[in-house]
């Protein structure tokens, strides 16, 4: 077990509205990335956050944003949902030797 | 475009063989690399990693590779037990951000 957590665990949304899923990081990590694993796929990097701002980004549009919070857990939010938007979502929180460590995810569904 | 690939979608191996499981990448700026293991309906989970001033880590039964000049490196788990099955992915990186390949699928056949 990684000690990271993520809720909700499922959870399905209809086209055009809005998701926010969080992520509680393991302990003493600061830094935590958001990835999208479509079915099939490798995960693809959504941003990452290092004490409270957002220090890296990938080929997300803005509607994909976040917060990551004092106590370093964090949010994704999803604006605007697409049925492409159906997909694991899995936050990831780095050790101070570079390593990231996932929680299990939250398989979003986008009817 | 894919910056990290994993030309084998699956490999099979009988238990107690070796199973290598590789990874290429194209951007010679990556100076750590990771490998996860992934069951279904659970997040990835780090198996071992190696930075670039290495060429290989090893931890028990898992050794990972890494060759620079050909931008290649593999997973080697030896003997290989039925419990390894599962999606194997490769990670890329250069501090900031993570690349990973789109899985290879072992199959440890008892």
């Amino acid at each position: 077990e990684t000690g990271v957590t993520q809720s909700p665990t499922h959870l399905i949304k209809t086209r055009g509205q809005q998701v926010t899923l969080r992520c509680s990081s393991q302990s003493g990590h600061n830094t935590v990335s958001w990835y999208q694993q479509a079915l099939g796929q490798g995960p693809q990097f959504i941003f990452q956050y290092y004490r409270e701002e957002e220090n890296g980004r990938g080929n997300f549009p803005p509607r994909f944003s976040g917060l990551q919070f004092p106590n370093y857990s964090s949010e994704l939010n999803v604006n605007a949902l697409e049925l492409d938007d159906s997909a694991l979502y899995l936050c990831a929180s780095r050790s101070q030797a570079n390593t990231q460590y996932f929680g299990p995810g939250t398989r979003l569904t986008v009817l | 475009d894919q910056q990290v690939k994993q030309n084998s979608p699956s490999l099979s191996v009988q238990e107690g063989r070796i199973s290598i499981l590789n990874c290429d990448y194209t951007n010679s700026m990556f100076d750590y690399f990771l490998w996860y293991k992934k069951y279904p309906a659970e997040g990835p989970t780090f198996l071992i990693s190696i930075s670039s001033i290495k060429d290989k880590n090893e931890d028990g039964r898992f050794t990972v590779f890494l060759n620079k000049s050909a931008k290649h490196l593999s997973l080697h788990i030896v003997p290989s037990q039925p419990g390894d099955s599962a999606v194997y992915f490769c990670a890329a990186g250069d501090g900031n951000q993570f690349y990973f390949g789109t899985g290879t699928s072992l199959t440890v056949i008892p």
